[in-house]
């Protein structure tokens, strides 16, 4: 199963656009990448996933580099609810097993 | 509504009891998880099970004991072996095709005095 690296923590001006890096350079050629968060004493929520090609829903937008080995997860107009630790995880295609969560990014939206 | 539903949301034990946390899922999952919480850290992987009368161990699997008797029930039991049992208890459920969302219960945070 592929390993990511995030930040630990990131700050973000309300209103403006967050941008959380994800490396996953071991990612092998089925694993998909997923994005959860998770608010303060919540269970994590599912945001968006991608193989290859961009995605976009209402939460976000995924951008995968043409190699695979790092994604960025844009929440295009940031609101303090936004605030929580973002997980980014390789999924093996397939076989549901292990999902495996690293530390994740601690986004702080400021107001 | 379908989902997947912990409980209780608070539970409190003695030490050395063995305790048995819920987890009820209606979406029609077939695989489903258990992961452990401390404050300030990520999740981590204690079981799971992708089929019915099937799981397996995750990376943190010593003092815990699960079984898949049904396909929407996955029970946790942290047993009196489990030398730090107080933490935020997660479930999880997801289907087994690739590709595809997990869906998280609301936790239950456990302590034992």
């Amino acid at each position: 199963d592929a390993k990511t690296t995030q930040p630990p923590s990131m700050d973000c001006a309300e209103g403006r656009a967050a941008n959380l890096p994800c490396n996953h350079s071991t990612i092998s050629g089925n694993e998909y990448v997923y994005w959860y968060r998770q608010i303060h004493s919540q269970g994590p929520q599912y945001i968006i996933h991608g193989l290859k090609n961009n995605e976009t829903n209402e939460m976000a937008s995924l951008i995968i580099t043409e190699d695979r080995k790092s994604s960025t997860l844009i929440l295009p107009h940031a609101t303090l609810r936004d605030t929580a630790v973002y997980y980014c995880i390789a999924k093996p295609s397939g076989n549901t097993g292990k999902l495996i969560f690293g530390q994740g990014t601690t986004l702080q939206v400021k107001p | 509504d379908g989902g997947i539903t912990q409980s209780p949301k608070y539970l409190f034990r003695k030490e050395g009891q063995n305790v048995t946390l819920s987890c009820e899922q209606n979406l029609n999952h077939d695989a489903m998880y258990w992961y452990r919480q401390d404050p300030g850290q990520g999740l981590r992987l204690i079981y799971y099970s992708q089929i019915v009368n099937d799981f397996q161990k995750g990376d943190i699997a010593e003092g815990y004991s699960v079984s898949r008797e049904k396909k929407e029930s996955f029970p946790l039991t942290v047993t009196s072996a489990q030398k730090n049992p107080t933490a935020f208890y997660l479930c999880a459920s997801s289907t087994q095709v690739g590709g595809t969302e997990a869906f998280f219960g609301q936790g239950t945070r456990l302590t034992v005095v």
